[in-house]
């Protein structure tokens, strides 16, 4: 079955402090993952895909295809930072239905 | 670029009434989707269109649900009947061609009372 696994609900750390967001996924073929992330009263944005291979905002996110996972790392978290984020994949060759993670609320602690 | 445009963003519904969410993609957008967000859940997949055309329609339940997006004007996803099971937040996003990642908009909280 295709499905993507956020384990956490919410991650909460401290300012200044490294974080990863856990995404893990089933997939029978080779998909494209993206994170996207909502700030607090404003709209899914999508933050990073993993073909770009960017850092977008000090956030990087390596496809592990031997571990089917999609972590979202950031060495130094802010306090901006604290939002909701969803990891989701997309077949390759243009398929259009996101499927998508539950979600974890990052909370960075002052 | 105002980004998509879904409106309104809070809708409330009694049982057995009529629900219509319109969605205006991004200027140059051509595809549309409608996601739906259950409580505790992630977005799930319900309908893909083009101009005039549903492409996919998978993910949609099969009774009281439609959608279309028109030569002129928004995307419409209508639910006919509501039931309470239907309280949800209903997202649109749209995307230059069906290869390119999808924008989206802040979505439509529907209550059903």
């Amino acid at each position: 079955a295709q499905r993507v696994t956020q384990p956490e609900k919410l991650l909460s750390v401290f300012k200044g402090a490294p974080v990863e967001l856990k995404c893990n996924y089933s997939y029978s073929g080779s998909p494209e993952l993206f994170w996207y992330v909502q700030y607090s009263r404003q709209r899914l944005q999508l933050l990073l895909r993993h073909i770009s291979r960017e850092s977008i905002k000090g956030f990087t996110a390596d496809l592990n295809k031997g571990e089917t996972s999609f972590h979202l790392k950031k060495p130094f978290a802010q306090e901006e930072d604290s939002a909701m984020y969803y990891c989701a994949l997309s077949g390759t060759s243009g398929t259009y239905k996101y499927i998508f993670g539950t979600g974890t609320r990052l909370k960075v602690l002052a | 670029n105002a980004g998509v445009m879904q409106n309104p963003r809070h809708l409330v519904r009694r049982r057995g009434q009529e629900a219509r969410l319109r969605c205006s993609p991004m200027k140059g957008h051509s595809h549309v989707y409608w996601y739906r967000q259950l409580p505790e859940e992630g977005l799930k997949f319900m309908v893909y269109l083009q101009k005039e055309n549903i492409i996919d329609e998978s993910g949609m339940p099969k009774e009281r649900f439609s959608a279309e997006f028109p030569k002129e004007g928004p995307s419409i996803l209508r639910i006919q009947q509501v039931v309470r099971g239907d309280s949800a937040a209903y997202f649109c996003a749209s995307s230059v061609d069906r290869v390119q990642p999808q924008h989206f908009g802040d979505g439509t909280r529907l209550s059903i009372l």
